[in-house]
């Protein structure tokens, strides 16, 4: 069973406009989320994190919403940046401070056009 | 600081053999996790070990087996390797409390033939 599900396999955005990325999960035992980039021949980056005591966190460009009724966060870009392309994995743990077990969701393909 | 490393970065093995891939884990992380990404897939947890010993397990069978050194690095080893372990192998380097979120390596791209 797919726990945390990306449903939209990819996502095309004109830069400079907000790209908005989104992920739903199915186990309510989940307290903490996390958003990673990964580029080709890299290994996934840490982008952003939200714990579930929480429905909004903010780094600049990226800001991540948590909506716990509908077990459904986003990961929003604004602007877009042609740099920002490529694949975004939505994951969750449950047990906040062990973020090593990571439960993913099957990946977005952004791109980013100039 | 020192970064997440893996090796080999790309390995080619024969269907039956056995495989053992290794990871360097981050300066000051005590945990170290393996996960198998497949091709258009998310990375899948197959598991996670701190103070030298198995702490967790994904839905991956006993071929699947590991090691955690004094020095926190580990290994992942394979045996009686299938067609479907062709994949991306990742190494995530925490600590187990802090809330702090998991880096990690490139990548060891295995591919069974």
């Amino acid at each position: 069973d797919q726990q945390v599900k990306q449903n939209s396999p990819s996502l095309s955005v004109q830069e400079g406009r907000i790209s908005i990325l989104n992920c739903d999960y199915t186990n309510s035992m989940f307290d903490y989320f996390l958003w990673y980039k990964k580029y080709p021949a890299e290994g996934p980056t840490f982008l952003i994190s939200i714990s579930s005591i929480k429905d909004k966190n903010e780094d600049g460009r990226f800001t991540v919403f948590l909506n716990k009724s509908a077990k459904h966060l986003s990961l929003h870009i604004v602007p877009s940046q042609p740099g920002d392309s490529a694949v975004y994995f939505c994951a969750a743990v449950h047990g906040s401070s062990n973020t090593g077990k990571l439960i993913f969701g099957q990946g977005t393909t952004l791109q980013v056009k100039p | 600081e020192t970064g997440v490393t893996q090796s080999p970065t790309h390995l080619i093995k024969t269907r039956g053999q056995q495989v053992t891939l290794r990871c360097s884990s981050q300066s000051g992380h005590n945990t170290v996790s393996w996960y198998q990404q497949a091709l258009g897939q998310g990375p899948q947890f197959i598991f996670q070990y701190y103070r030298e010993e198995e702490n967790g397990r994904g839905n991956f069978p006993p071929r699947f087996s590991g090691l955690q050194f004094p020095n926190y690095s580990s290994e992942l080893n394979v045996n009686a390797l299938e067609l479907d372990d062709s994949a991306l192998y990742l190494c995530a380097s925490s600590q187990w409390t802090g809330n702090t979120e998991a880096f990690f390596g490139q990548g060891t791209r295995l591919t069974v033939v």
